[in-house]
């Protein structure tokens, strides 16, 4: 059974740093693109961020860049996501997910998420 | 901009009823669109890709089609465990946006 497990969130005061880690399991990592997406309380969805199966293709949502960093171990199926310079607005349950076959693609793998929330 | 439009932003109907939600594009983006299903407390789950094949194990009362900018997900014959909002998203290149959901009540 494919797994995604997320952890590494908290809450953290505005303008400091989290770093978030994705598990994979029940499937080859390194064949697959992976996508950060998040869900502030009570909205909707907001994809983040996506890195291709050997890094080299990354981007992110502009409310992000410059201040999130996604990357991947695919020695230890684990996927990143470093926030820095966090702010209010960022708070979130952070899902990573597994894109179906190509960079973009559907979602179809979705971990249970990790919360994050931004707060002095 | 790579904006996704949703309607409506909710709806109730009655089991049995046939549920359409639309989904437009501030670009063509082919065929590239892929639905989701999120009940509450739940993580999404995905429905339809391509903007029309159905993922597997998906209920064949669920269909999507459209291509370009405007895209429609149809529910034939609503069933109470259809509750749900629903979520069209745009895959063709980043950023990969999500619609802004379409509840889905039980009457």
């Amino acid at each position: 059974e494919m797994q995604l497990v997320e952890s590494g969130g908290g809450l953290v005061q505005p303008g400091r740093s989290l770093r978030l880690s994705c598990v994979a399991s029940g499937f080859t990592f390194d064949d697959y693109a992976m996508h950060w997406v998040r869900q502030a309380p009570g909205k909707g969805l907001e994809w983040v961020s996506s890195i291709s199966w050997n890094g080299n293709t990354i981007a992110y949502a502009d409310s992000v860049r410059g201040r999130f960093f996604i990357s991947r171990d695919n020695a230890k199926n684990s996927l990143y996501l470093q926030m820095n310079s966090l702010r209010a607005e960022d708070t979130a349950l952070y899902s990573c997910a597994k894109a179906r076959q190509l960079i973009y693609d559907g979602l179809h793998v979705w971990g249970q998420g990790t919360m994050v929330t931004v707060s002095s | 901009d790579f904006q996704m439009t949703q309607s409506p932003s909710s709806l109730s109907a009655s089991v049995g009823d046939r549920v359409t939600i639309t989904c437009r594009a501030s670009q063509g983006i082919f065929n590239y669109l892929a639905w989701y299903q999120q009940k509450p407390g739940n993580i999404p789950k995905l429905l339809i890709y391509a903007a029309s094949t159905l993922q597997s194990g998906v209920p064949s009362r669920f269909s999507g089609s459209g291509s370009g900018t405007d895209f429609t997900l149809t529910i034939s014959s609503l069933q109470p465990e259809d509750a749900a909002t629903y979520y069209c998203q745009r895959y063709v290149s980043a950023p990969a946006t999500f619609g802004g959901g379409t509840k889905v009540e039980i009457k």
